[in-house]
């Protein structure tokens, strides 16, 4: 199973909503990521888990709060979003780094959220 | 902090013959990888063919090989024997890591029309 599920598909929110992201992958990977991806735009990461541990919070607003409870599940609770934070929210998932080896990043196929 | 730079928004090609897209990047460490993902309008993220820089042979892979230059910066893919499926958004992207996570940032994209 070489596959990152990501529900819901698409998602539309108030800004009072609160909702939740959720990443699955059964590879066995240790790291998982969260990337925010804008229209016409590169993604952009958010979130970086190790070990089921927070290694890398790119500066992100306290309105998204990830959560990592075990090694295949990652989620992105969401709370008093703004407009602005309507994108594709991508997570992806790898082996964590070994000497001298290459860890690709397995994506999942997004969660595309509105915010009204 | 790495940068990404693609200076092509969009291009062109017809099917069937063979197209290159640029990529420089500029980063002071020296253990790094390169890589070349496929966006479709599907959104999935595909990876196309990636490069270590401690490798001075350029990779391969089917259709798709890259101009590795190291010295220069310099990362650029060649698709030979354009087919319309490789119509989508394609990414430049540079690897490194922190700690044990690996941190990927990508290049601003350039969209690739294939036509008849």
């Amino acid at each position: 199973d070489t596959e990152v599920t990501q529900t819901p598909k698409h998602l539309v929110m108030g800004m009072t909503n609160k909702k939740s992201l959720k990443c699955e992958q059964h590879m066995g990977h240790r790291a998982m990521y969260w990337y925010k991806q804008k229209a016409k735009k590169p993604p952009e990461l958010m979130f970086v888990y190790s070990y089921e541990k927070l290694s890398i919070n790119e500066s992100v607003p306290s309105r998204f709060s990830p959560e990592c409870p075990n090694s295949s599940l990652l989620n992105l609770h969401l709370h008093a979003l703004q407009p602005e934070d309507s994108a594709l929210y991508l997570c992806a998932s790898s082996q964590v780094k070994r000497a001298k080896s290459y860890n690709e990043q397995f994506f999942g196929p997004g969660t595309r959220l509105t915010v009204l | 902090a790495q940068t990404v730079t693609q200076s092509q928004p969009e291009m062109s090609v017809q099917e069937a013959e063979t197209v290159t897209l640029s990529c420089t990047y500029d980063t002071s460490e020296s253990n790094y990888y390169l890589f070349w993902y496929k966006q479709p309008p599907s959104r999935q993220m595909i990876l196309v063919i990636r490069q270590e820089a401690y490798k001075q042979q350029n990779a391969t892979e089917n259709r798709f090989s890259v101009n590795f230059q190291k010295a220069a910066k310099s990362f650029s893919l060649k698709i030979s024997d354009s087919q319309l499926g490789d119509t989508a958004m394609y990414f430049c992207a540079f690897m490194n890591y922190t700690g044990t996570a690996s941190k990927l940032t990508f290049g601003t994209g350039t969209r690739l029309q294939v036509t008849l």
